[in-house]
């Protein structure tokens, strides 16, 4: 079984600085996905970003970044200029792509960004 | 945005008596899901569906059951609430692109 662990319960950082969460996975599967997704206090659950395990390049998306390190089972997700809009829980999760395509989830990490 | 619903948003029940959440897609996506928040535990996966009448148990079933007749409903049952049961219910949906799609979300309480 999959398990996702995030290390940091909750981070504050100054607004526009950048700010690093930290995920770890353990698997035995070779083809998988992983997920940033955010939740904001509306609760929605929105994805940040997503990177393909087979894929060496970090994705990123505009302010957002990951470092994947495949073999140290990391993903950690950069938040560059950070913003007061990025309040939020951050979840990382896995994805098997074997299957019906199920996320483990992991504990989250609630970013405040203050003023 | 998904279309992908919940309802109710919120409900409020005593323990022992039934609890039927509903998902509804609009996206005609062949994956659904149940998940519940809790503190400290992130989002977890209690049953699932790849199709009509095909469903399977996630890591947290046990007082749970799920039917799917159609593919935009996916109902998730509680037989007979408990107190442990109290949390936030999300549904989601997922089709061909590795991504799942999350619904806003159901607030339950059990007295």
């Amino acid at each position: 079984a999959q398990t996702v662990t995030q290390s940091q319960p909750e981070m504050s950082v100054q607004e526009a600085e950048t700010v690093t969460l930290s995920c770890t996975y353990d698997t035995s599967e070779n083809n998988y996905y992983l997920f940033w997704y955010k939740q904001p206090p509306s609760r929605q659950m929105i994805l940040v970003i997503r990177q393909e395990a087979y894929k060496q390049q970090n994705a990123t998306e505009n302010r957002f970044s990951v470092n994947f390190q495949k073999a140290a089972k990391s993903f950690s997700l950069k938040i560059s200029d950070s913003q007061l809009g990025d309040t939020a829980m951050y979840f990382c999760a896995f994805m098997n792509l074997k299957g019906a395509q199920k996320l483990v989830f992991g504990q989250g990490t609630r970013l405040t960004i203050n003023p | 945005d998904a279309g992908i619903t919940q309802s109710p948003r919120h409900k409020v029940t005593e323990t022992g008596t039934p609890v039927t959440l509903r998902c509804h897609q609009t996206e005609n996506h062949r994956y659904m899901y149940w998940y519940r928040q809790d503190p400290g535990h992130g989002l977890r996966l209690i049953h699932y569906s790849y199709g009509v009448k095909d469903t399977d148990k996630g890591e947290v079933s046990d007082g749970y059951s799920v039917s799917r007749s159609k593919t935009e409903d996916f109902l998730l049952t509680l037989e007979s609430a408990t107190s442990s049961q109290t949390s936030v219910y999300f549904c989601a949906i997922s089709g061909t692109s590795n991504e799942q799609f999350f619904g806003p979300g159901t607030r339950l309480t059990v007295l």
